[in-house]
């Protein structure tokens, strides 16, 4: 069974830009979830959805939005990028609550 | 929310060694996770371990979810263990530790 994989894998964006990263979880899951990595505040929960619903949302401004599709694959969006975004992105899927996450390789994301 | 502190930050250790990383969280849970962060910043999954004692080769682990904590044991360390391990806890939202930083010298 394939993994959860992400697109991009590395993107340099100038400030004010806005960008999409797209997550495609493993078959049969059903909940996606995003967490933001950086050296200084480790690693955060961004938001979750399940059948195609954001369940979850965690401590982010709103240019932090996302979306899933009814394939469930997920994009997230952030938009008016400032440097402090500069980060990994991290995707991870699962069946549903309680259960085991996985997760996808990241999105490597630059602001200059 | 919930509080998870992981101990200790930094670890040193000889090939061959072996060690106990440690994973404490505030509240009680219904899921809790290892992980091992690679050099290409990808987690790979160690155990899902909501309580109870799992044994991976030269991996186990133990959580004791009455006393809110969670060990990770490595035997016989290889270099290739080297890199950053996390615990992260809850449902859907995973709260993450700030991870044990390992690395095995030849």
């Amino acid at each position: 069974k394939a993994g959860v994989t992400q697109t991009p894998r590395y993107l340099i964006k100038t400030r004010g830009q806005q960008v999409t990263l797209s997550c495609s979880p493993i078959s049969g899951h059903r909940s996606v979830s995003w967490y933001q990595q950086t050296p200084g505040q480790g690693l955060q929960f961004l938001f979750e959805y399940f059948s195609e619903t954001q369940r979850n949302k965690g401590n982010f401004p709103g240019r932090f939005s996302g979306r899933q599709f009814s394939n469930s694959r997920s994009e997230m969006n952030v938009s008016t990028l400032e440097l402090g975004d500069s980060a990994l992105y991290l995707c991870a899927s699962s069946r549903g609550d309680s259960y085991e996450q996985y997760f996808g390789p990241g999105t490597r994301l630059t602001v200059t | 929310g919930i509080q998870v502190e992981q101990s200790p930050p930094d670890l040193i250790l000889q090939e061959g060694a072996n060690s106990t990383l440690r994973c404490n969280f505030s509240d009680s849970v219904n899921n809790l996770q290892w992980f091992h962060q690679n050099p290409w910043g990808q987690l790979i999954n160690l155990f899902y371990i909501p309580s109870g004692t799992k044994q991976n080769g030269r991996l186990s682990a133990t959580t004791v979810a009455t006393e809110r904590y969670s060990l990770l044991y490595i035997s016989s360390s290889q270099t290739t263990d080297s890199g950053v391990y996390f615990c992260a806890v809850a449902g859907n939202m995973l709260t993450f530790g700030g991870g044990t930083r390992l690395m095995v010298k030849p």
